[in-house]
């Protein structure tokens, strides 16, 4: 099945810094990749994904690259706010089945 | 606005008494999935409904069923609830099964007493 893989677990950054979270997986026929954001008590919330025929995707202060080569894709925050604090999960799809595989989940914590 | 709607927000249940989570869409999805989060995990997959056909993950244990009577409503039944079960219960949909976006839904936290 698939393995994905996400670093780093946690993440403190100062508000207006940068944050940037790594996600490596292993099958290379996947070709969908969501980013999603948990706040404490909700549910993920999809903040932005990307498809294998475009290497990078922007919306405002997210951005989302993409390396098929290497099988990995990051997530951008520029410009962090206190608000941005929450559990950042990636996902990639399982190869020919209907389920995401989701990795561990980076904690990111902006301090004012 | 289109979205996925879990109720009760939150759920208390004794040990080894039935408990049902519920779950609506308005997004006219076609698959609606169930995920159990225990703290600080991601979401894992119990089972998905595409349209009328009942997916189940292999490591979901019997103790977990679940009903979809129609395109707008899925349920989870609980038949014997014991304390490793408590965790927050996640509905999700999506349009086609595969490499599509899911939608999440505030989710149910249930605690066993």
């Amino acid at each position: 099945g698939e393995n994905v893989e996400q670093h780093p677990s946690t993440l403190s950054v100062q508000e207006g810094d940068s944050a940037v979270i790594k996600c490596t997986y292993s099958d290379s026929a996947s070709n969908y990749f969501p980013w999603y954001k948990q706040e404490l008590g909700k549910g993920p919330q999809l903040i932005i994904d990307i498809r294998s025929n475009v290497g990078e995707k922007k919306d405002q202060r997210i951005a989302v690259t993409l390396n098929k080569t290497a099988k990995h894709f990051s997530l951008h925050i520029t410009e962090t706010q206190p608000e941005d604090s929450a559990v950042y999960f990636c996902a990639v799809p399982q190869n020919a089945g209907n389920k995401l595989t989701f990795g561990g989940g980076t904690r990111v914590l902006v301090k004012p | 606005d289109a979205m996925v709607i879990q109720n009760p927000r939150y759920q208390v249940t004794q040990f080894g008494k039935p408990v049902t989570l519920s779950c609506s869409q308005t997004l006219n999805h076609n698959v609606m999935y169930w995920y159990q989060q225990k703290s600080s995990q991601a979401p894992k997959l119990l089972f998905h409904y595409y349209d009328k056909d009942f997916n189940n993950e292999a490591d979901t244990p019997d103790n977990f069923q679940s009903r979809r009577p129609n395109t707008s409503f899925c349920f989870l039944d609980i038949r014997s609830p014991g304390l490793g079960d408590a965790a927050m219960y996640l509905c999700a949909t999506s349009r086609a099964p595969g490499q599509e976006t899911q939608y999440f839904g505030p989710g149910t936290r249930l605690l066993v007493l």
